[in-house]
């Protein structure tokens, strides 16, 4: 079965840090780009970080630039985001999703991980 | 940077066709995907390319995307449709994945 399974959140204050990890199994996950798609409760889609199959293309929201670190092992077939000096407004579920490339669909989504930023 | 507008809310009886638009500056020349979040769960794809649809996604899910509108359309709308739909480009001017703000489809 193809499965993303977010791991790693948790509730922080503000200014803290936290490593999210996001296991893939049921593919070939160094096939496939991969991005981390972040939902403040009640609110819309926000998507926060992309990386390449081989890591050589990275982007990032602004409001992540500078603090937000996207990497991935594919030797562990796994995904991360090392995210410092967190803020209040950085409080949301975070979701892994598979993606087709750059600007391609996310056709596989993890079941999403809660991080919670407040004092 | 680039925008996508959507409907906060759509509407629609049982058996009828419900179209959620998503608007965006010549959006007909970019990409277009779209996806369904029910409430505690995570999105899943339900349009790619403007117009594919995964497997697993009924036929009555179509979607087209022309000027400055796409256009997600359900046809012989269920209740179990109900549901969050996003649409979703990538920005390559800026290097941003960019989402609409989402549209609420509410089955009467």
């Amino acid at each position: 079965e193809v499965q993303l399974v977010e791991s790693g959140g948790n509730l922080v204050q503000p200014g803290g840090s936290l490593r999210l990890s996001c296991a893939a199994s049921g593919f070939t996950f160094s096939s496939y780009s991969m991005n981390w798609v972040r939902q403040a409760p009640g609110k819309g889609l926000e998507w926060v970080s992309y990386i390449s199959i081989s890591s050589s293309d990275i982007y990032y929201v602004d409001s992540a630039k500078g603090r937000f670190t996207i990497s991935r092992d594919s030797a562990k077939n796994s995904l991360y985001l090392q995210m410092n000096n967190l803020r209040d407004e950085d409080t949301a579920v975070y979701y892994c999703a598979r993606a087709s490339g750059v600007g391609g669909q996310m056709d596989v989504w993890g079941q999403g991980t809660t991080v919670t930023v407040s004092s | 940077s680039y925008v996508l507008t959507q409907p906060p809310s759509v509407s629609v009886a049982p058996g009828k066709t419900a179209r959620v638009t998503c608007g965006g500056n010549d959006i007909g020349r970019r990409s277009v995907h779209w996806y369904q979040q029910k409430p505690g769960q995570a999105p899943i794809l339900v349009i790619y390319y403007d117009g594919g649809r995964p497997s697993g996604i009924p036929e009555r899910f179509s979607g087209s995307n022309s000027g400055n509108t796409a256009t997600l359309t359900i046809s012989r709308v269920e209740a179990g449709d109900e549901a969050d739909y996003y649409c979703q480009v990538w920005d390559s001017s800026s290097d941003r994945l960019v989402f609409g703000g989402g549209t609420k489809l509410t089955v009467l």
